[in-house]
């Protein structure tokens, strides 16, 4: 299985910029997506395919990284982006990272 | 718009078995790939199944192999999860998703709860 690792945790203060890291075990081209999941909400698409910003996503998010390592990006980032992060592969079936807990100071 | 709503969830015991459904509308669902994801409480996500638009196709994880079956009924716009052999760590949210031809999950119903339990 490939294994995608993220950091457990992030703390920002509004209006900074900051960025979400997924490694992945091995190489998955650019077959890596994104996913905001509130407490309580089903998880919502923000990025596909490394860089492509789903349909109605703000542009404060973006998406980078190819083969191993990707990087979400939130600049700049609101209060309503209290949330966890989660990245996903495509490549070699279906793995998810166990997700990134952004909260703001 | 893409609207997709699970149902089914429940207590169960362990060894027994338990059917989701989710009910599409808002797009042409037989166009679609659709997958089944899970989280565990307080847990990150699960993959546990995709199925091809025509039903002939069907993907699993080593987890689940065997005793889940995932299934579409197009005419009812309607996919299905028939888990088997229940185990507690089943125990878990079940989504329902969206596969889209870059091999994103882009459409999330709300959820089904399954806990698995004597």
């Amino acid at each position: 299985d490939t294994v995608l690792t993220q950091s457990p945790a992030l703390a920002v203060s509004p209006g900074e910029r900051v960025s979400i890291s997924c490694r992945a075990s091995e190489g998955v081209n650019s077959y890596m997506h994104w996913y905001q999941q509130k407490p309580g909400q089903q998880p919502k698409l923000l990025i596909y395919k490394a860089s492509n910003l789903a349909s109605g996503v703000p542009a404060r998010f973006s998406g980078s990284g190819s083969g191993t390592d990707f990087t979400l990006t939130i600049d700049p980032v609101e209060a309503d982006d209290t949330a966890t992060y989660f990245c996903q592969q495509s490549w070699n079936e279906n793995t998810f990272g166990a997700g990134t807990k952004l909260e703001l100071k | 718009e893409v609207q997709l709503v699970e149902s089914g969830g429940g207590l169960v015991q362990p060894g027994r078995s338990l059917k989701l459904s989710c009910a599409a509308s808002g797009f042409t669902f037989s166009n679609y790939y659709m997958a089944w994801v899970r989280q565990a409480p307080k847990k990150g996500l699960e993959w546990v199944a995709t199925i091809s638009t025509s039903g002939s196709r069907t993907y699993y994880p080593d987890s689940v192999k065997g005793r889940f079956t995932i299934s579409r009924d197009n005419a009812k716009s309607s996919l299905y999860l028939q888990m088997n052999s229940l185990k507690s760590e089943d125990t878990a949210t079940y989504y329902c998703a969206r596969r889209t031809g870059s091999y994103v999950m882009d459409a999330w119903g709300q959820g089904a709860s399954v806990t698995v339990s004597s």
